[in-house]
């Protein structure tokens, strides 16, 4: 069936750092692919989203590229800050209305 | 502003009761989902629903089941809780034919001693 796979965490980055999380996925269609963010205390949100290959999502500055190829879609910013330390999650769709989402990055950002 | 409620922050159950975790969402959407989140594990499907009274297993209904009486309303149903079920569990809706965007309640973290 279909699945994604995250990069283990955490990642604990200094402010100003690149940062780079790997999203890598299997599906037996063309799916589209979402990153979503989780701040301490609350539910999921939509941080960006690509429907189809060589799109590029882009959102907060953090940006990912649909690709596939490499079956993947890392999320990217160039420079964090602390108030992005949360968790994240890749998650696709294939058909229908339901995400499968990925087991979580967990991103501490330190001044 | 957009919102998806659930009715409890924390609750914490004894093994074999019967639990209801409920969610409301007002943007009158068609899809409602229920996830459970356990570290290292993600976000996994339990049910979810498309319209009124109709239902869908996810990936892991087992020892759970779901109403949906009311478009606005979802409910979580643990028939008799057990200690596996200790975990977060976060309501989302979407509207219409596909997941463009799931809005998701702030979560239920459960304990079941």
């Amino acid at each position: 069936g279909d699945s994604v796979t995250q990069m283990e965490g955490p990642v604990t980055l200094s402010e100003e750092a690149f940062l780079t999380i790997n999203c890598t996925y299997t599906a037996t269609g063309y799916p589209s692919l979402f990153w979503y963010v989780q701040y301490p205390g609350e539910g999921l949100q939509l941080l960006l989203k690509a429907t189809k290959a060589d799109d590029k999502g882009s959102n907060k500055g953090f940006e990912a590229t649909y690709r596939k190829e490499t079956t993947s879609f890392h999320l990217e910013k160039g420079s964090v800050q602390v108030s992005d330390s949360a968790v994240y999650f890749c998650a696709l769709s294939d058909y229908g209305v339901k995400l499968i989402f990925g087991q979580g990055t967990t991103l501490q950002v330190k001044p | 502003d957009v919102k998806v409620t659930q009715s409890s922050r924390y609750l914490v159950k004894r093994t074999g009761e019967k639990v209801f975790l409920e969610c409301v969402q007002d943007m009158d959407h068609e899809n409602m989902f229920w996830y459970r989140q356990d570290p290292g594990l993600g976000l996994r499907l339990i049910y979810f629903s498309y319209d009124v009274k109709m239902k869908e297993k996810g990936d892991i209904p087992e020892g759970y089941s779901v109403s949906r009486e009311k478009k606005e309303r979802f409910s979580l149903i643990l028939e008799s809780a057990s200690t596996n079920q200790t975990s977060m569990y976060l309501c989302a809706s979407s509207p219409g034919q596909g997941p463009e965007k799931l809005f998701f309640g702030s979560g239920t973290q459960l304990s079941v001693l």
